[in-house]
């Protein structure tokens, strides 16, 4: 079975402030995927990042950055210099053998302006 | 403008009421699924196609129904509903089944059963 925890229902900080999203998983399979998507007010999911489980190489994209630990488990997302804009639910998700994609509560991150 | 169209975006429906949702996508995937976003939960999975067939079922009512005519297209027919299943019903596609790719969701449609 697998699961995916997102410990922190919501966070709220202050335009500029860095925020770190925490992810942790369980899953018995060696080969997996891991993703982050946002959920912005309109609704709809737009995807992130994905991640496989041989690459534990930490990824830079603009503001964004994954941290992978694959001995914890874990696979943290920040957000650096945050803006209005980023204001989303943020989830995580997983997905192994059995090819589902399984999905955390999600963050609800506020950037107040 | 995301790959995959759901429509309507917004749904009010009585509980004796038949309505049904609508998904569709032209990224040539063939791979399309229905889960179920409500309130403080998880998403969760109802419904997969892989080239049209239906793969999966998670345990769903039988007050929904789904129907995928081809590739492109996927819809969720609703009966006699229920208040809780108020939710927001998100389509998404991949390329198949049995590969680990990303997803591509769409908007989504917001249910509330009166």
């Amino acid at each position: 079975a697998q699961k995916v925890t997102q410990a922190q229902t919501e966070i709220s900080v202050v335009e500029k402030e860095d925020v770190t999203l925490d992810c942790v998983y369980e899953t018995r399979d060696t080969t997996y995927y891991l993703f982050w998507y946002k959920q912005p007010p309109s609704g709809e999911l737009v995807f992130l990042i994905r991640r496989n489980s041989f690459d534990e190489q930490n990824e830079i994209s603009g503001r964004y950055s994954w941290n992978f630990q694959k001995s914890t488990s874990s696979f943290n997302f920040t957000i650096t210099a945050s803006q209005v804009v980023d204001s989303a639910v943020y989830f995580c998700a997983l997905s192994g053998g059995d090819y589902k994609l399984s999905f955390g509560a999600g963050t609800t991150v506020t950037v107040r302006a | 403008e995301t790959g995959v169209t759901q429509t309507p975006r917004h749904l009010v429906m009585g509980m004796t009421n038949k309505k049904s949702l609508k998904c569709e996508q032209h990224l040539g995937h063939n791979a399309m699924y229905w889960y179920k976003q409500s309130a403080k939960k998880p998403l969760e999975l109802m419904f997969v196609y892989n080239f049209k067939e239906q793969t999966e079922n998670n345990s769903v009512p039988s007050r929904f129904s789904p129907e995928c005519p081809n590739s492109s297209h996927l819809f969720l027919h609703l009966h006699t509903l229920q208040p809780e299943d108020s939710a927001l019903y998100l389509c998404a596609s991949s390329q198949e089944r049995r590969t680990l790719n990303s997803y591509t969701f769409g908007s989504g449609t917001r249910l509330t059963v009166v």
